[in-house]
């Protein structure tokens, strides 16, 4: 079965700084990765998604990631951060044959602070 | 339109009672799911369906019973829960079921429940 990592938990950062956040899945064969968001009080939103094609992939709000075949990686950044990037923010994985299992990581805990 | 709908938003019941929760989505998935999420954490399976048959079970008990009407309609029947059931139960639909995996999920806003 597929796993996914996600480092430092909790982070916390001013507007205007960069943000990136790691991801590693774990798995055998070809996956569907992505990430989630979900605003205080606010249900999960798909930021982005990576099938196949291009490894750095642009999604909602300015946020883009990268896929890193050779390292099991598929990281989050945003340039720029704004107050309303406080979140939580979940890595995902899918296999891209099987079952529609959805793996998901522990999740970031992001803090923009004004 | 990417709209997974759930009612009711927040629920309370004791632990003798007998509630349902509703989920509907018009996208013409077929693919739908139960999760349960606790506060910080990420959503935990519990139920698949996939053409509108049951495809996984996370071993939940079976004082949850899922039921999928339709392909655009997919309730949970609750029944005699415990107070540790308390959290927030997400609907969510993906365009293909069956081993046509790998697709996106779309999330519904959920239902808080606690119970007393």
């Amino acid at each position: 079965a597929q796993s996914v990592s996600q480092h430092n938990h909790h982070v916390i950062l001013s507007e205007a700084a960069s943000l990136e956040l790691g991801c590693n899945y774990s798995y055998g064969g070809t996956v569907n990765l992505f990430w989630y968001v979900q605003y205080p009080g606010q249900h999960l939103q798909l930021l982005l998604k990576y099938f196949s094609g291009d490894p750095l992939v642009k999604g909602i709000k300015g946020f883009e990631a990268e896929f890193i075949k050779s390292k099991f990686s598929f990281n989050l950044r945003k340039p720029s951060v704004q107050w309303s990037d406080t979140a939580e923010y979940f890595c995902a994985a899918v296999p891209f044959y099987g079952n529609n299992r959805l793996a998901f990581g522990k999740g970031n805990q992001v803090v923009v602070i004004p | 339109d990417t709209e997974v709908t759930q009612t009711p938003k927040h629920l309370v019941m004791g632990m003798t009672n007998k509630k349902s929760l509703k989920c509907e989505q018009h996208m013409g998935h077929r693919a739908m799911y139960w999760y349960k999420q606790k506060a910080k954490k990420p959503p935990e399976l519990m139920f698949v369906y996939s053409y509108e048959k049951l495809s996984i079970n996370e071993s939940v008990p079976s004082r949850f019973s899922p039921e999928c009407p339709n392909s655009s309609l997919l309730n949970l029947h609750l029944h005699a829960l415990q107070p540790e059931d308390s959290a927030l139960y997400l609907c969510a639909s993906s365009p293909k079921g069956g081993t046509s995996g790998g697709y996106e999920q779309y999330f519904g806003p959920g239902t808080r429940l606690t119970v007393t």
